[in-house]
């Protein structure tokens, strides 16, 4: 099953214009990342926020972690229509012994940016 | 510096066939993780191996096998498919370091995937 669960499930917005997904999750996390899917290729790595980590940027990328609220937001600001691709959550829960570990994913948001 | 690489990109099989899918991982990354992703899902985690064992499995039938090899690349088998097999088939390679208290993976880099249909 997935633990994350993105929101909107699509997004569609004009070029220039921000673009905000939100992810949320169930259990305790070691970090949250996003990644990237153009039309079901492989998944490029975005950003990694830790779960001490409130808030990072990246580029025109900017993500918040909210823990007591078990939730992120990735803001993508002035949006091309390159950004246009599905974008995932993904969870990777506290390292047990011998740290090995997987990642988590939602169902993702389908964002399309018009020209 | 190659990232990583899957073959083949595509393929169809029949239900009841088996299938081996390839993945060789970025440079300098000795863990190699599985994940398959249905059409319009998230992927989900199959299983992760780090010196030639599996070391965590997820939600999935024994159908589905695994190996890795002394040169850290790996392979998953799928027996007997089914329909519901069908999927994108994700490798992710990463690289596992001491963190004090811990190990922890880092640089998960995803291939581009192996496009299978089963019909």
């Amino acid at each position: 099953s997935q633990q994350g669960e993105e929101d909107p499930q699509a997004l569609s917005i004009q070029e220039g214009e921000n673009a905000t997904m939100n992810c949320s999750y169930k259990t305790s996390i070691n970090n949250l990342q996003w990644y990237r899917q153009n039309s079901g290729r492989g998944l490029v790595h975005l950003i990694l926020i830790r779960s001490n980590e409130r808030e990072k940027h990246s580029g025109r990328l900017r993500v918040t972690l909210d823990t007591s609220k078990k939730s992120s937001s990735l803001l993508i600001t002035a949006s091309r229509a390159a950004d246009t691709a599905s974008y995932f959550c993904a969870t990777e829960p506290p390292t047990f012994s011998g740290g090995y570990n997987k990642l988590i994913f939602g169902a993702g948001t389908r964002l399309a940016v018009h020209p | 510096d190659a990232g990583v690489t899957q073959s083949p990109t595509h393929l169809i099989k029949t239900r009841g066939q088996q299938v081996t899918l390839r993945c060789s991982p970025k440079s300098g990354h000795d863990t190699v993780s599985w994940y398959q992703q249905a059409l319009g899902q998230g992927p989900q985690f199959i299983f992760q191996y780090y010196e030639e064992e599996e070391r965590q499995r997820g939600n999935f039938p024994d159908r589905f096998s695994g190996h890795q090899f002394p040169n850290y690349s790996s392979e998953l088998n799928v027996n007997a498919l089914l329909l519901g097999d069908s999927a994108l088939y994700l490798c992710a390679s990463s690289f596992r370091l001491w963190q004090g208290a811990g190990y922890e993976n880092y640089g998960y880099t995803f291939g581009s995937g192996t496009r299978l249909t089963v019909v």
